[in-house]
């Protein structure tokens, strides 16, 4: 069964630019998560998507950023525009089902903003 | 404001020693409690959870322990082996809310 994976694995972009982070969840997994790592420091909560939705977006930073989970399955997580302190790991994640705590990581996408 | 706190960015161990990794939290309201292994370039794993209503949970070489009076958890690893260094990230929940609370991570080196 193939895990979390993200695209691209790496992304580096001028300050003011637009950047799309891609998500494929495991599949059969209704619920899925973003995070992000900035500079060594805690991994920190952006939303979870129950299928196609959101159900809680109360870590998404500003209006700068939005996802999608277009039909329930993959997600993108796109910054418009990108501002130097948007620079970290983002990582996504799945469950199977509500109540699942044990959430399954992809490698994450290492997104720098010059 | 940090709910969770790992006070120890990195730890060394002997090989075949016991690993203590540890964990304090503020928020009363957690009750659910996880520890994930994170190899570089890789996303985290999870590796052993705890429930409030308990204080200790097995899995192998990991036990996990909870001291709730004094908001501590612990991850101790027995016998310690060289694929164990990697990052270890707490985290914490509450029941019927899946979004976790994480640590800043501990670095745990074995030394063989």
């Amino acid at each position: 069964e193939a895990g979390v994976t993200q695209f691209p694995s790496h992304s580096v972009i001028e300050k003011g630019q637009t950047v799309t982070l891609r998500c494929d969840p495991i599949s059969g997994h209704d619920n899925l998560y973003w995070y992000r790592r900035v500079m060594g420091k805690e991994i920190k909560f952006l939303l979870h998507f129950v299928k196609e939705s959101k159900q809680d977006e109360s870590g998404m930073p500003n209006n700068r950023f939005l996802a999608e989970r277009t039909g329930g399955t993959y997600s993108t997580l796109k910054v418009q525009p990108a501002e130097l302190e948007d620079s970290g790991v983002y990582f996504c994640a799945s469950s199977q089902w509500q109540g699942a705590y044990e959430q399954f990581f992809g490698p994450g996408t290492r997104l720098t903003v010059l | 404001d940090q709910q969770v706190k790992q006070n120890s960015p990195s730890l060394s161990v002997q090989e075949g020693r016991i690993s203590i990794l540890n964990c304090d939290y503020t928020n009363s309201m957690f009750d659910y409690f996880l520890w994930y292994k994170k190899y570089p370039a890789e996303g985290p794993t999870f590796l052993i959870s705890i429930s409030s209503i308990k204080d200790k949970n097995e899995d192998g070489r990991f036990t996990v322990f909870l001291n709730k009076s004094a908001k501590h958890l612990s991850l101790h690893i027995v016998p310690s082996q060289p694929g164990d260094s990697a990052v270890y990230f707490c985290a914490a929940t509450r029941f019927g809310n899946e979004k976790l609370t994480f640590g800043t991570g501990t670095r745990l080196t074995i030394i063989p």
